[in-house]
């Protein structure tokens, strides 16, 4: 069974463009996460998914991130216009969701890195 | 609110002796759950260990165990017979089953490095 995959695994722009990056999650995960780790920093959860509903999206910085999962499969992150201080690792994660458990295993893919000059 | 704590930026180990790292939680929902995560220099994140806040005892996977002491608030990760792949990026990680029932709160990680 695949992983969760994430393209692209590294990007680097310039301040003031745009970038979208891609999750797939594991196959009939409902529930699809984007988080994301500053240099140093803690992992910090931007936003919650459920198959096409955002269930909680407290932790988007700001309106310049745009997070979409068309169709309840994959789901893209879009950065418009990038800031330096958007720079780090963005994590998506996946879980089945099945019911309110706090043991729903969120299955983290590798990250794509993002630097922003 | 929910805050975990890992105090350990690095820790060395010499392969095959156990290491033991040390997180920290805080909570006030009295159901929730501790997970822990491995980041190697390949980036994935790797599932290695659950324990629940009601369960009895402490979770075992294979060379994983976690040291669950509630009173304390702490879960920490023992990794037995170091092995050379062992090094790595640990994350320790909380849900709590509360408001703020999906987001998964981290620590800042700890870096293990095994030498032979």
């Amino acid at each position: 069974e695949a992983g969760v995959t994430q393209f692209p695994s590294h990007s680097v722009i310039e301040k003031g463009q745009t970038v979208t990056l891609r999750c797939d999650p594991i196959s009939g995960h409902d529930n699809l996460y984007w988080y994301r780790r500053v240099m140093g920093k803690e992992i910090k959860f931007l936003l919650h998914f459920v198959k096409e509903s955002k269930q909680d999206e407290s932790g988007m910085p700001n309106n310049r991130f745009l997070a979409e999962r068309t169709g309840g499969t994959y789901s893209t992150l879009k950065v418009q216009p990038a800031e330096l201080e958007d720079s780090g690792v963005y994590f998506c994660a996946s879980s089945q969701g099945q019911g309110f458990s706090v043991a729903d295993t969120q299955y983290f893919g590798p990250g794509t890195r993002l630097t922003v000059l | 609110a929910q805050k975990i704590t890992q105090t350990q930026p690095g820790m060395f180990v010499q392969e095959k002796e156990a290491v033991t790292l040390d997180c920290t939680y805080d909570t006030s929902d009295p159901s929730y759950g501790l997970f822990w995560y491995k980041q190697p220099s390949s980036g994935e994140m790797i599932f290695l260990i659950y324990q629940g806040s009601y369960d009895q005892q402490n979770a075992t996977e294979g060379r994983y165990s976690l040291n669950f002491q509630k009173a304390r608030k702490s879960a920490n990760l023992v990794i037995s017979a170091s092995q050379l792949g062992d090094s790595a990026m640990y994350f320790c990680a909380m849900r709590s089953a509360g408001y703020n029932f999906n987001k998964f709160y981290f620590g800042s990680g700890t870096k293990l490095n095994v030498k032979p």
